[in-house]
């Protein structure tokens, strides 16, 4: 069984800020670790994964994010936000090997960038 | 990259008619389509999997009987929500899971919003 647990519902910063949305699952083999965002009545659209190798991941947009297994977490950091930035952003996760495909989301992050 | 397509973007129906909501993969074959549903403001729950040729496996609570699922191609998929009533008004979205990509190749549809009046 997997989890995805998102610390904190709404993130709140300002332009040019630092952006730190966090991320900390639970799963009982290697875990494959995603960031989606998505934008008001739209599908997701993948920021960045983590499958194996680097654990510093890096993805479009300037994100990135930080798979620590001895922390369970995987938060995804953004430099400097842009106010295109502002959106709901959702971690999940799936089974390394599994015959189970199926992701797991976490409840999701949103993020709004002020002015 | 690989891409599904899903229509209609937005649907308005009646209270007790059926609508139909169609997943396309334009440059892959999807052999797995996921389903999901998403209430205002929440997650995304997962309704079921569907595999080409087979029936679809649906998650614990899902009314299999109402939310039709049909995966007759490896390039389409459709969910059928049959009787509708307002309570499944809902943004439902739809994605593919890419060949040779295990656990870690999904592309996502652009959702489905669905008002049932």
């Amino acid at each position: 069984a997997q989890s995805v647990t998102q610390l904190g519902s709404h993130v709140s910063v300002s332009e040019g800020a630092l952006v730190l949305l966090r991320c900390n699952y639970s799963s009982s083999v290697p875990p494959y670790l995603f960031w989606y965002v998505q934008y008001p009545n739209q599908g997701l659209q993948l920021l960045l994964k983590y499958t194996t190798g680097a654990t510093l991941v890096k993805g479009i947009n300037g994100f990135e994010a930080e798979f620590k297994k001895s922390e369970t977490s995987f938060h995804l950091t953004k430099p400097s936000a842009h106010m295109s930035d502002a959106a709901e952003y959702f971690c999940a996760v799936s089974a390394e090997g599994g015959s189970n495909y199926k992701l797991t989301f976490g409840k999701g992050t949103l993020l709004t960038v002020n002015p | 990259g690989a891409v599904v397509s899903q229509h209609p973007s937005r649907v308005i129906c009646k209270s007790g008619t059926s609508v139909k909501i169609e997943c396309r993969s334009l440059d892959f074959q999807a052999t797995t389509m996921f389903w999901y549903r998403q209430f205002p403001k929440q997650s995304l729950m997962l309704m079921a999997t569907s595999n080409e040729g087979s029936k679809a496996t649906y998650e614990q609570g899902v009314e299999k009987d109402k939310f039709l699922i049909n995966h007759a191609s490896l390039t389409l998929s459709t969910l059928t929500v049959t009787s509708a009533h307002p309570e499944d008004s809902s943004f439902y979205i739809c994605s593919g899971l890419l060949p040779g990509q295990g656990n870690y190749g999904y592309t996502f549809g652009s959702g489905t919003r669905l008002t049932v009046v």
